[in-house]
Parts: structure tokens; sequence; C-alpha cells
């Protein structure tokens, strides 16, 4: 089993939608987490921490369930450049970061 | 956050060379990495870059195929060792302070023939 799981995608939606991505991490230890994007042959920039309590960044809403170890991103009124790999990322002891695969997000006008 | 410079940015290499990564950052920080990707994979951990010691490898990652350096805070290096194709990768360094999210260098992207 993977450390940490995404839908690889591609997700092709429309200008102005709404899309929801989701996360799984196998260890309970985990400290931190992150969503980080990522565009084709460019390094990763983080979007955002994600919070048992949840946080909002204008457009991005981001969830973190410690119970379930499920982590989600929701992207509201997508735009095109919103288009790009959307890396969940958990934090585990020595601040070693752990990659999933990368979830893809298609924009289309 | 920190800005983090890498150079090369890419480079094409002969099978059996050896490459070094420069990896600079523009204020002191405590803690650097440094990553692998491969075509179409996601970012995978090679080492933690230790200030005046030995770097830890993850498991897979040994000394002797990739050396790294980090002489002071603000500074680190990586060499690909005896490369063959299978190294063709993206080599990306982060740096991250405390508690705070990590930020990557824009990556070296590397091809060996």
């Amino acid at each position: 089993r993977k450390e940490v799981e995404q839908d690889p995608g591609p997700f092709n939606v429309p200008e102005g939608a709404t899309v929801a991505f989701n996360c799984t991490y196998s260890n309970s230890a985990s400290q931190s987490f992150f969503w980080y994007r990522q565009d084709c042959r460019k390094e990763p920039k983080l979007l955002m921490s994600v919070y048992s309590s949840g946080n909002e960044d204008g457009r991005f809403t981001a969830q973190l369930n410690r119970a379930s170890q499920y982590i989600s991103l929701l992207i509201r009124d997508s735009k095109l450049s919103d288009s790009a790999t959307y890396l969940c990322v958990v934090e585990e002891y020595g601040n070693k970061l752990v990659f999933g695969a990368g979830t893809i997000l298609r924009v289309k006008s | 956050s920190a800005v983090i410079s890498q150079k090369p940015s890419r480079d094409i290499c002969q099978r059996g060379t050896s490459l070094t990564i420069q990896c600079q950052v523009d204020s002191q920080v405590t803690m650097m990495f440094w990553y692998r990707q491969q075509p179409g994979q996601s970012l995978t951990l090679i080492a933690t870059a230790n200030q005046g010691s030995e770097a830890t490898y993850e498991s897979g990652f040994v000394i002797d195929k990739f050396p790294i350096s980090r002489p002071n805070l603000t500074f680190s290096t990586l060499t690909v060792s005896n490369m063959s194709p299978e190294d063709s990768s993206i080599y990306l360094c982060s740096a991250g302070e405390g508690n705070q999210p990590q930020h990557f260098g824009d990556g070296t992207r590397l091809s060996i023939l």
C-alpha cells in the first residue's frame, strides 16, 4: 500500500466548475499535511497547509480528517490557470515529506 | 519564504560520469533535503542534508551513489555518481525552517545518454 494515495485523474472540468480532490495516508503518526501544485516541468509550489479545523484561501478549501487519515482539496470557480498537478503531501518525523503521485486537473474553456 | 536556487538547471551527461548539483538558499535554514522526480512520477526523498555531519539517506539510496555535502546553513550539493540512463530525472532540493512548510528549488533536469 502506498503511503499517500491520490486519484491520478485527469479531472477535466469546464471553467467555473467546482472540483474536489481526495487523498489518504497510511501513517497515523504523520505530523503535518499540505497541498502543493506542480505545473508541467516546474518545481512543486506550496498551495496551502491543511489543518483539522479546515482552512480556506480564496477559492481553495482544504480539510483534514485525522481519524479517517483523509485529506481533501476543494477548488471553486475553476480557472484555466488552475490546470496543474496537485500533490498531496504528508510530513513525517524528521520533517520528511512523502508525496502522493498527484492528481491532474485540466480546466477547459 | 526562502528563495532557493539550483545549478545547473539542466544537463546532458555521458554514462559513467558524475555531476554535482548545487543548491543555494538566500537565508540560513535548519533543514535541507534532496528529492528525485523520475519521468511521470512524483517526488521521492533521497536524503536529508545535515549541516556539519553526514547526510541521512532514505531506503534505496546510498552515499556512494549520491554523496551530499552541507558545509553551512545556506548551501548544499548533491553528486550523482557513475551515471546510467536510469538516473535521468529531475533532482530538487528543498529547504525548511521549524514548523514552516518546505519550499523547493526550480530543479535540475538531468539526462544521461
